[in-house]
């Protein structure tokens, strides 16, 4: 069964406080990790998808990367907008077919103060 | 254009009602979900269509009543909920084109179902 485990629960950061948000998975062969945001009360919005090991995408002040175990979502000089849930996903080889069951994690609960 | 439509944005229903959610999606997409979604929880899967057939049911309740008209929409039909069932409805869709990538979902901004 796939599994994923997001770190921090909630992370506080001061406005221009880099830091980092953790997501480690186990999954029977990844075909694809996901990051999403969410606004309180609004779907998840996307963000990244990463395929395979070693791989690094970049959104304004987002970093994602993905090694064989996690996968790190790196926020650089956060603003008060940058405050969400953010969720990660996976989709394992099961089925075989390019839809079906996302697992996602917990999320990480980000506030950023000015 | 990534956008997924829903409508309601919210409904209050009593646990004899029926009533119906949608969804559209003008992507081309070939494959929608929907998804259950409680407070401080992630999103949890409950049905997937891929080209018009339901694909995936994640052992929900027949309270549950999905239906896909088209390739653009996507319905739920509800009867009987219980009080337990109130949560955020949302709706989703990807690419899916039977291929083995894995596509990203978009999703809508869901609908706030309250039963009462």
């Amino acid at each position: 069964e796939d599994q994923v485990t997001q770190s921090p629960e909630a992370l506080r950061l001061q406005e221009g406080e880099s830091s980092s948000l953790n997501c480690s998975y186990t999954v029977s062969g990844l075909r694809g990790l996901f990051w999403y945001r969410q606004d309180p009360g609004k779907g998840p919005e996307f963000l990244f998808t990463l395929y395979s090991a070693g791989e690094e995408k970049e959104k304004e002040r987002l970093k994602a990367t993905l090694t064989k175990k996690e996968s790190f979502l790196h926020i650089t000089a956060p603003k008060p907008e940058d405050s969400a849930t953010y969720l990660c996903a996976v989709q394992g080889n099961a089925g075989g077919t390019s839809y079906g069951k996302l697992t996602f994690g917990q999320g990480t609960i980000l506030t950023v103060h000015p | 254009d990534t956008e997924v439509t829903q409508t309601p944005k919210h409904l209050v229903m009593g646990m004899t009602n029926k009533k119906s959610l949608k969804c559209e999606q003008h992507m081309g997409h070939r494959a929608m979900y929907w998804y259950k979604q409680k407070a401080k929880k992630p999103p949890e899967l409950m049905f997937v269509y891929s080209y018009e057939k339901l694909s995936i049911n994640e052992s929900v309740p027949s309270r549950f009543s999905p239906e896909c008209p088209n390739s653009s929409l996507l319905n739920l039909h509800l009867h009987a909920l219980q009080p337990e069932d109130s949560a955020l409805y949302l709706c989703a869709s990807s690419w899916g084109g039977g291929g083995l990538t894995s596509y990203e979902q978009y999703f809508g901004p869901g609908t706030r179902l309250t039963v009462t």
